[in-house]
């Protein structure tokens, strides 16, 4: 029973580059999302889907793009990397709103 | 403005005594609470949520109690363990908000043996 699995789950990236963070879940869950967890910080919401093919914005979308090209898989992508973008991020999936969040592991990118 | 407060960074009980952990919200839209519980390397898993229609929620071990006229609520963990030692997260919901949860910064809880 995987649930959410998160690829990879460490990258170290050189400012400019570009790179795409997977996420899949097997639970057959509608609402996926992805988050960012600074330092000394809670979760922050960057894009969310509430069902394949949509996206919407969270908190902190600016220098990230996502796709839900298919109902288990949501993918993140960084267009040119910055060193702010340095953090670590976790991938959510849910039935659907108003329901636990189920979590991966986290993916820590560092930008140097 | 953060609409979600964890306000002590940290919580070290003894084992076998109750941890409480609180957590503060300002928007009054927020219907539905949550808290999670992280260890290092791995992702939040959800514990105990609550609903702004009761006021108390239990599970075990873990009671959550809501005060909406405070906006507060809390975690009680009794009695505490050396496992629970971890990052707890708060959460808070809006239907207006799509029921897109806003989190609370944590409280690392260290439990003493």
């Amino acid at each position: 029973n995987a649930g959410v699995t998160q690829t990879p789950k460490f990258r170290v990236l050189k400012t400019g580059q570009s790179m795409t963070l997977l996420c899949a879940q097997d639970m057959n869950h509608e609402y996926m999302y992805w988050y960012r967890q600074d330092p000394g910080m809670g979760l922050r919401l960057i894009h969310y889907s509430v069902g394949e093919g949509t996206t919407a914005k969270g908190e902190v979308p600016d220098g990230y793009n996502v796709s839900r090209l298919k109902k288990q898989n949501f993918l993140l992508g960084l267009e040119s990397a910055a060193p702010s973008q340095t953090s670590v991020y976790f991938c959510a999936s849910s039935f659907e709103d108003y329901q636990p969040q189920h979590f991966g592991d986290g993916t820590r990118l560092s930008i140097l | 403005d953060q609409q979600v407060k964890q306000n002590s960074p940290s919580l070290s009980v003894q084992e076998g005594r109750i941890s409480i952990l609180n957590c503060d919200y300002t928007n009054s839209m927020f219907d539905y609470f949550l808290w999670y519980k992280k260890y290092p390397a791995e992702g939040p898993t959800f514990l105990i949520s609550i609903s702004s229609i009761k006021d108390k929620n239990e599970d075990g071990r873990f009671t959550v109690f809501l005060n909406k006229s405070a906006k507060h609520l809390s975690l009680h963990i009794v009695p505490s363990q050396p496992g629970d030692s971890a990052v707890y997260f708060c959460a808070a919901s809006a239907r207006t908000n799509a029921g897109k949860s806003t989190f609370g910064d944590g409280t690392t809880l260290t439990v003493k043996p």
